[in-house]
């Protein structure tokens, strides 16, 4: 059972918009930053989104990030078949430490 | 550009020790100043971050695995390591290392990893 919580898969057709939520409580999302990282298959995770918003250089623009209160969320825009992969969020807890989502599989129709 | 390697036994005994080395190439381990962190991944499951520690060696763990993990650093070789004592085979899994980008100043932390090493199988069996 993971502290944040992801719905396990999203799917859309190439071209369309997709959004990963991931939830959280006060002690993670309230006052802290969100990262968000891609998994292709066989691969490890790859920094996709940190302090929230921002992207690493290389990351293009089609990904987004934000977050309210103690919710967060990962946009995709115009879905492309090697977005095909996994997708984990991630935080500091103020009683954990570090935390991670369980992961949303994302699958290109 | 930093790269990380994770190395180690790929094959452990329930009861012993999981050992591991993370070797930074392309920058310091120490310049400049990181956190540097374990995450693991069991087959088909999620992620599950192990502990992380300040180029100093300062250090941070799971509460939930703090009584079996150890993370030590030698700056010398640029390297960072991992333990893991008392295996069971639910520690199966591939253990990646990462440059930990955590910050708490201010009133609210950033916590992010990356890069990752492409991470090693372990599996504990008899």
């Amino acid at each position: 059972q993971s502290v944040l919580t992801q719905p396990p898969s999203v799917s859309a057709a190439p071209g369309q918009n997709v959004t990963i939520s991931c939830s959280g409580s006060n002690s993670n999302f309230k006052n802290n930053f969100v990262s968000w990282y891609q998994q292709l298959p066989g691969t490890a995770p790859k920094l996709l989104i940190f302090d929230t918003n921002k992207r690493p250089t290389g990351i293009p623009d089609r990904f987004s990030g934000s977050k309210s209160g103690t919710s967060a969320t990962l946009g995709i825009t115009g879905l492309q078949p090697g977005d095909e992969a996994d997708y984990y969020c991630g935080t500091w807890d103020s009683s954990l430490d570090v935390v991670f989502g369980g992961g949303t599989k994302v699958t290109v129709l | 550009q930093l790269q990380l390697q994770e190395s180690g036994p790929g094959l452990v005994k329930p009861s012993e020790t999981l050992s591991l080395t993370c070797t930074v190439s392309g920058g310091s381990i120490s310049n400049p100043p990181s956190y540097w962190g374990w995450i693991r991944q069991s087959p088909g499951k999620g992620l599950e971050w192990l502990g992380s520690l300040y180029y100093t060696g300062a250090t941070h763990y799971n509460p939930s695995l703090e009584s079996r993990v150890t993370v030590s650093v030698d700056t010398s070789k640029n390297q960072f390591s991992l333990k893991l004592t008392s295996v069971t085979a639910a520690d199966t899994a591939v253990y990646y290392c990462a440059r930990d980008g955590l910050d708490c100043g201010g009133s609210a932390c950033t916590n992010w990893f990356d890069p990752w090493g492409p991470g090693t199988l372990v599996t504990v069996s008899s």
